[in-house]
């Protein structure tokens, strides 16, 4: 199994203003995935980060709005910029190990 | 590219009786299906899962689901629910042997009423 941790659980932020959510995972893997489940949606895949080299982003999502960092190979950082009200969601961060996918408990955004 | 349908977004049931949650998904390659669960206010969690083998899986929490490659579905029952059984579930796929990202269904949420 792998235990992620991910922090801030929730956040209330103001419009404009950027905000990074931390995932750290209990042992090193070489991918992990950010995605994301706006209020009564399905998660969708923002991007997959490799340790050491850009993040890959799926459709619709941009790197100017999505910088993804990692620096080692059991933390990244995910940033949500630029705030407006429609970036309200649950941010996910999520490992793979033996086929199976494991998830943090997600982080909680909402812009006023 | 692959894509997940899930039939019904709600499904009401009385407790103890039996569910079924239906997922169909769309691929062009052989994959991997998944069926998780998400208590409210709580990350993912897994209930089962089908890599290869026998078609019948069984999971955690009395679950289980039937893959048939020929309807390519994955329907999830139990068959018996309880209370704390509510929740909203998600099938998802991902490629066998490609990328690791997962592809999900909307989601169904499941309310079991006393």
């Amino acid at each position: 199994s792998a235990v992620i941790s991910q922090k801030p659980s929730r956040d209330i932020c103001q419009r404009g203003t950027s905000l990074t959510i931390q995932c750290q995972v209990d042992s090193q893997v070489t991918m992990m995935f950010w995605y994301r489940q706006q209020p009564g949606q399905s998660l969708t895949l923002i991007a997959t980060a490799n340790q050491g080299s850009e993040a890959t982003y799926e459709s619709g999502f941009v790197i100017d709005k999505f910088p993804i960092s990692r620096p080692n190979l059991t933390f990244s950082t995910l940033t949500v910029s630029n705030m407006s009200p429609e970036d309200s969601s649950i941010y996910l961060c999520s490992v793979s190990r033996n086929t199976e996918a494991f998830f943090g408990q997600g982080t909680r955004l909402t812009v006023v | 590219a692959q894509s997940v349908t899930q039939l019904d977004s709600q499904v009401p049931v009385f407790e103890e009786a039996p569910v079924e949650l239906r997922c169909n998904y769309s691929s062009s390659v052989s994959v991997y299906l998944f069926w998780y669960v998400q208590y409210p206010n709580q990350g993912l969690q897994l209930l089962l899962k089908y890599l290869s083998g026998s078609t019948l899986v069984k999971g955690i929490n009395g679950f289980e689901a039937e893959f048939n490659k020929s309807q390519t579905s994955f329907h999830l029952r139990k068959p018996s629910v309880h209370i704390s059984d509510t929740a909203e579930y998600f099938c998802a796929v991902r490629t066998q042997g490609g990328s690791e990202k997962l592809v999900f269904g909307k989601g169904t949420k499941l309310t079991v009423n006393p």
